[in-house]
């Protein structure tokens, strides 16, 4: 057990729904990161927050967007869904504290978009 | 922008037999990290072993190491004596250190089978 949450652990929807993923850093982690893991796209990372503030931008489409809240906890809200969103999300946190720089995983959320 | 190659889509080895899996970066930064994770069955992604650039002694954890050749940016993962819990997809990441915690850069991943 990694120490960071994420729920749902599976979402079933379909196209041009709006969904929300949750995730709870390990305690102590200031640093989220979203990855999107698809089979042809490999793990490819969102976007980062630190502290509450967005710190850097990947390969996040426009209909995606996430945020960080005061608890530290972050969520990632994707609408107009596509088919080709279907994939397993990752949440990951870094910080402050023992393995600082290395990034720990959550459990993911599988999104299939019907 | 840094890339991760990871050149064996797949690989196989008998169980209680060495394998290594091969991984080579492009970075034109000085300090970085590197890592290994395993993704089993289930999907969760789990830290197998990190190495800091700056360090030259390569990192070990148990039944693996790795082969860290800064020079030839190569980054190779040992598993000795493999086991069948060691079936997964193995990720090498890279993780530039210039500016802070950053997101982490992967490889495609190469799949390890253990047969019994």
């Amino acid at each position: 057990d990694s120490g960071v949450t994420q729920t749902p652990k599976h979402l079933i929807t379909a196209t041009g729904q709006r969904v929300t993923l949750r995730c709870s850093p390990r305690s102590g982690d200031l640093s989220v990161y979203w990855y999107q893991q698809s089979l042809d796209q490999g793990l490819q990372f969102l976007i980062q927050y630190y502290n509450g503030e967005e710190r850097a931008k990947g390969n996040i489409l426009e209909r995606f967007s996430a945020q960080q809240f005061p608890d530290l906890h972050s969520e990632l809200n994707l609408s107009s869904l596509e088919l080709g969103d279907s994939a397993l999300y990752f949440c990951a946190s870094s910080g402050p504290g023992q393995g600082v720089d290395t990034q720990y995983f959550g459990p993911g959320t599988r999104l299939t978009v019907l | 922008a840094q890339t991760v190659t990871q050149s064996q889509p797949e690989m196989s080895v008998q169980e209680a037999e060495t394998v290594t899996l091969s991984c080579t970066y492009d970075t034109s930064e000085s300090n970085y990290y590197l890592f290994w994770y395993k993704q089993p069955p289930s999907r969760q992604m789990i830290l197998v072993i990190r190495q800091e650039a700056y360090k030259q002694q390569n990192a070990t954890e148990n039944r693996f190491s790795v082969n860290f050749q800064k020079a030839a940016k190569s980054f190779s993962l040992k598993i000795s004596d493999s086991q069948l819990g060691d079936t997964a997809m193995y990720f090498c990441a890279f993780m530039n250190r210039n500016s802070g915690n950053t997101p982490l850069v992967f490889g495609k991943g190469t799949r390890l089978s253990v047969i019994a």
